[in-house]
C-alpha cells in the first residue's frame, strides 16, 4: 500500500534554530496536513494545504510556522525560531480529495523533533 | 469547541482476553468518528470509523457503534492477540467542512501479553 513518508525520523535542535520538517505524500493525493503531539498530550492540528495553499490553520500555526509544497512531490513543515514548547511529534497526512468529508486520512511515521 | 476525551492509560492485558477503550465527544453538529492505530514505528492507520448514530464500525475484530445519547464510541475486541500492541486514537471530523479535518484525544497505549 503507498505510504507517507517523513524524514527525518529524530531532529534534534537548539532553542532559536530553523528547523524543516520534510514529507513526501501519496502521490495522487490533493490534501496534506500537520499534526503534532506533544509527549502526553492529545494529537493537535496544525495546518491543512490544497490546491497550494493553507485551507485552514490552528491557533497554534502562528508566524513562526510556514508550509511549502515546492516541488510537487514534498510538502515541509518550517519552524522560523524553534522554542522549547515546539518540541513533540510531527506527523503528515495526506487523503485523496475524492470525497468532501469523511475520507481516510494517511498518516506518516511522524519526526519527533526535540528543542534543547 | 470539537473534542475528544479517551480513558487514561496505559492498559496491559493478555492475550485473549477482553478489551474495551472508551472514548466520549463533544461535538456540535454531527460528527464521523474514528478509531486511529499506531503500531511501533508507523503512522497512525484508520483501524475503523462510523458516520451517523447507531453505525457500528468494524475491523480485524474491533467494533466500536456511534451511540450519539452518551456521545460515545467505545472500542471493543472479544479476544486480543499479541499483534495488537499499540497506541489506540479515538477521533472525530467536523461533518460541515470540506476539509476532513481530524480531532484526537490523547491515544491510549494498549500492551498484550503472551
Amino acid at each position: 500500500e503507498p505510504e507517507v513518508t517523513q524524514t527525518p525520523s529524530h531532529q534534534v535542535t537548539q532553542m532559536g534554530q530553523e528547523v524543516i520538517l520534510r514529507c513526501v505524500p501519496i502521490s495522487n493525493h490533493l490534501y496534506f496536513y500537520w499534526y503534532r503531539q506533544i509527549l502526553g498530550q492529545k494529537v493537535e492540528f496544525l495546518v491543512s494545504f490544497y490546491n497550494n495553499e493553507i485551507s485552514e490553520k490552528s491557533e497554534i500555526f502562528d508566524d513562526q510556522f510556514s508550509v511549502e509544497r515546492p516541488d510537487g512531490s514534498n510538502f515541509t513543515l518550517k519552524i522560523r525560531s524553534t522554542k522549547l514548547e515546539d518540541s513533540a511529534m510531527y506527523f503528515c497526512a495526506s487523503r485523496p480529495g475524492q470525497s468532501a468529508t469523511n475520507e481516510k486520512l494517511f498518516f506518516g511515521s511522524g519526526t519527533q523533533l526535540s528543542v534543547l | 469547541g470539537d473534542s475528544v476525551t479517551q480513558m487514561e492509560g496505559p492498559v496491559t492485558l493478555s492475550e485473549e482476553a477482553f478489551l474495551t477503550i472508551n472514548c466520549t465527544y463533544t461535538a456540535t453538529g454531527y460528527p464521523s468518528l474514528f478509531w486511529y492505530v499506531q503500531y511501533p514505528g508507523e503512522g497512525l492507520q484508520l483501524l475503523l470509523k462510523a458516520t451517523k448514530a447507531d453505525d457500528k464500525g468494524s475491523n480485524k475484530g474491533f467494533e466500536a457503534t456511534y451511540r450519539k445519547e452518551t456521545t460515545s464510541f467505545h472500542l471493543e475486541k472479544g479476544s486480543v492477540q499479541v499483534s495488537d500492541s499499540a497506541v489506540y486514537f479515538c477521533a472525530l471530523s467536523d461533518s460541515s467542512g470540506a476539509n476532513s479535518k481530524l480531532t484526537f484525544g490523547k491515544g491510549i497505549t494498549l500492551s498484550v501479553r503472551p
